[in-house]
């Protein structure tokens, strides 16, 4: 069985501030973990993904992310926020043994002000 | 590359209709899978397909039946319509099973 959850359904950051939004996973087996990014009235586009290789991972628009193991973290980072980065950020896992399905989590609105 | 269309983008139906949400993809992935999302529950796992002609449940399966007959095409069909069914339906692809492709979406209202 594998759950995701992320902390805080909104998250509000200034424009050029950093940006924090938080993922911690459970899985009995070794996770591939995924961040997706939706905008408004759109699907939803991989940032990025963890695979059990190195384990910090970059993805698009400047967006990075640290697999943790010891503390079953995938959080999700950018230096400086940018006033297109306000969307909604869903993290996801599923079981690198195999196929699994894609465990979401409830996504976090990210609001960024001028 | 077109990847993934769905069609229609945007549907009101009456209760107890039949409606059917079409998807296409491109890549030829081997994987399809549809969800819904709704606000409170985040994205949910409605059926999904290893390939053409294997289908199986997902995480809300009732009232919704699929096919697929073909790589390319995985239709969703609401045999009848409930208000319970109004939702953003998403239909994805995936070449590996793991790293998943989104639709743009599909709107639909259950009046």
């Amino acid at each position: 069985a594998q759950s995701v959850t992320q902390l805080g359904s909104h998250v509000s950051v200034s424009e050029g501030a950093l940006v924090l939004l938080r993922c911690n996973y459970s899985s009995s087996v070794p996770p591939y973990l995924f961040w997706y990014v939706q905008y408004p009235n759109q699907g939803l586009q991989l940032l990025l993904k963890y695979t059990s290789a190195a384990t910090l991972v970059k993805g698009i628009n400047g967006f990075e992310a640290e697999f943790k193991k010891s503390e079953t973290s995938f959080h999700l980072t950018k230096p400086s926020a940018h006033m297109s980065d306000a969307a909604e950020y869903f993290c996801a896992v599923s079981s690198n043994s195999g196929y699994s399905t894609l465990t979401f989590g409830k996504g976090t609105m990210l609001l960024v002000s001028p | 590359d077109a990847g993934i269309t769905q069609s229609p983008r945007y549907k009101i139906t009456e209760t107890g209709r039949q409606v059917t949400l079409m998807c296409h993809q491109t890549w030829s992935h081997s994987y399809m899978f549809w969800y819904r999302q709704d606000l409170g529950h985040g994205l949910r796992l409605i059926y999904y397909s290893a390939a053409a002609d294997i289908t199986d449940k997902g995480e809300v399966p009732d009232g919704y039946v699929v096919s697929r007959s073909k790589t390319e095409n995985f239709p969703l069909t609401l045999e009848s319509a409930t208000r319970s069914q109004t939702s953003v339906y998403f239909c994805a692809s995936s070449e590996d099973g793991n790293t998943i492709y989104f639709g743009e979406g599909s709107w639909l209202t259950v009046v």
